[in-house]
């Protein structure tokens, strides 16, 4: 399967604990992007990579999320110190437009956070 | 502020018959726009898009109309199946802006 990959596909945790998402994009995709998905929302924009360099970063990523990608392929999501309210589903997506603008984007099947 | 607004969070058709959903958006620096279907457990998966310049696409059972004076969209499936049964997610984005925006999403039911 070349499709996005993400992992875990679901984590649960204690409120004030911290966990980590790992992405991993269509190989051959420079763009990178992060969502999260509530209950009845749509996808909610988060950050977004191009190659190594993170471009944008929501106002709704405090400053317990973050988010990297080192080499230019895979990225992480980390959240320090849970709250219940970054229960969510994280999603991954990839995109390979060389254009001024995002394309389609592939998602990944996305980590559902819960946190108690 | 929602940018992209999706009324209608569900739709229920017969199989056969036309389903259409709908979207309105309020920022004109829009100038592209996607729709997005989703089942359950997966991710959103790329259904179908148009550019500002063009006011129709087609693909298949799936049309999108974009009527911009009044900053809404629209998707058309027809034939309607059972297997279009899923959440339909309108986005929108701007020229030189990388990242989509969505709405809220409608849930589409088709009776067999």
């Amino acid at each position: 399967d070349t499709g996005v990959s993400q992992d875990p596909r679901h984590k649960i945790t204690k409120r004030g604990q911290n966990v980590t998402f790992r992405c991993d994009p269509i190989s051959e995709h420079n763009r990178l992007y992060w969502y999260r998905q509530t209950l009845g929302q749509g996808p909610e924009f988060l950050t977004y990579f191009q190659n190594e360099a993170q471009l944008e970063k929501s106002r709704l990523l405090s400053d317990r999320f973050s988010a990297e990608r080192p080499k230019g392929s895979f990225s992480t999501l980390e959240i320090q110190r849970t709250e219940q309210g970054d229960s969510a589903m994280y999603l991954c997506a990839s995109s390979a437009q060389q254009g001024a603008r995002s394309g389609e984007l592939f998602f990944g099947e996305g980590s559902r956070l819960t946190v108690l | 502020d929602q940018q992209v607004k999706q009324n209608s969070p569900s739709l229920s058709v017969q199989e056969g018959r036309i389903s259409i959903l709908n979207c309105d958006y309020t920022n004109s620096m829009f100038d592209y726009f996607l729709w997005y279907k989703k089942y359950p457990a997966e991710g959103p998966t790329f259904l179908i898009s148009i550019s500002s310049i063009k006011d129709k696409n087609e693909d298949g059972r799936f049309t999108v109309f974009l009527n911009k004076s009044a900053k809404h969209l629209s998707l058309h499936i027809v034939p309607s199946q059972p297997g279009d049964s899923a959440v339909y997610f309108c986005a929108a984005s701007g020229y030189s802006s990388y990242k989509l925006i969505f709405g809220s999403g409608t849930r589409l039911l088709v009776r067999p």
